[in-house]
């Protein structure tokens, strides 16, 4: 079952290091998420990525932040300059059509901590 | 623009007891709405989801979910707890204004006492 594939599943970085996440989506999954879970909150919406294009992003940070979703490879969510606010669980949803009753599929997250 | 509100971060139940997770909605067009479930250092699974038709719906591991339009509500129920059910639960809307991304609720985190 190659379900979305995130990695690595743990990364910790100094800060000003910049953190680089990976997300493989299902296969045959056109749609990418960037969701962030802060502790004891619930999750957040980043961004939303179709192949070489970004659709919405408005969850995103204005700065240090930026995500791709290539034609080839996998999605990129980008982090420069990491702080440590930015320490979080970050997790990748794919989908295999875009509609109000899309199933969104999950990797099992990256969480990232920053020191 | 939607949003989910989650009546409850922690909730407590002794195994075979009922379990009742509350979950309100808004929303300015006719919601889809979810229910995802959360295991420790895991992603989320989709438990159920409701579209059109009919208000009652069942999910996986026996938990069923009833869309009420009157109440905007979506709530998340299972008769009979059972320890491996332990777990944070996320309520969950779709928008469709602006890409589809779902909106989720701040969550529930279920403890089950034997």
């Amino acid at each position: 079952n190659a379900g979305v594939m995130q990695n690595p599943r743990h990364l910790v970085r100094r800060r000003g290091q910049e953190a680089r996440l990976r997300c493989s989506p299902v296969k045959g999954h056109s749609h990418v998420y960037w969701y962030r879970q802060l502790p004891e909150e619930g999750l957040k919406f980043m961004v939303y990525l179709q192949k070489e294009n970004i659709i919405d992003e408005s969850g995103m940070p204005k700065e240090r932040f930026s995500a791709e979703f290539p034609k080839e490879g996998p999605s990129i969510l980008r982090i420069q300059q990491v702080v440590r606010g930015d320490s979080a669980a970050y997790f990748c949803a794919s989908s295999p059509v875009v509609g109000y009753d899309a199933e969104a599929f999950f990797g099992q997250g990256t969480r990232l901590t920053v020191v | 623009a939607q949003s989910v509100t989650q009546l409850g971060s922690h909730v407590s139940v002794s195994e075979g007891a009922l379990v009742l997770l509350r979950c309100n909605y808004s929303s300015s067009v006719p919601p889809y709405l979810f229910w995802y479930v959360q295991y420790p250092n895991q992603g989320l699974q989709l438990l159920l989801k409701y579209t059109t038709g009919a208000t009652l719906v069942k999910g996986i591991n026996g938990f069923e979910a009833e869309f009420k339009k009157s109440e905007t509500s979506f709530h998340l129920t299972k008769p009979s707890a059972h320890m491996s059910d332990a777990a944070e639960y996320f309520c969950a809307v779709s928008d469709p204004n602006g890409g589809f991304k779902t909106i989720f609720g701040a969550g529930t985190r279920l403890f089950v006492k034997a």
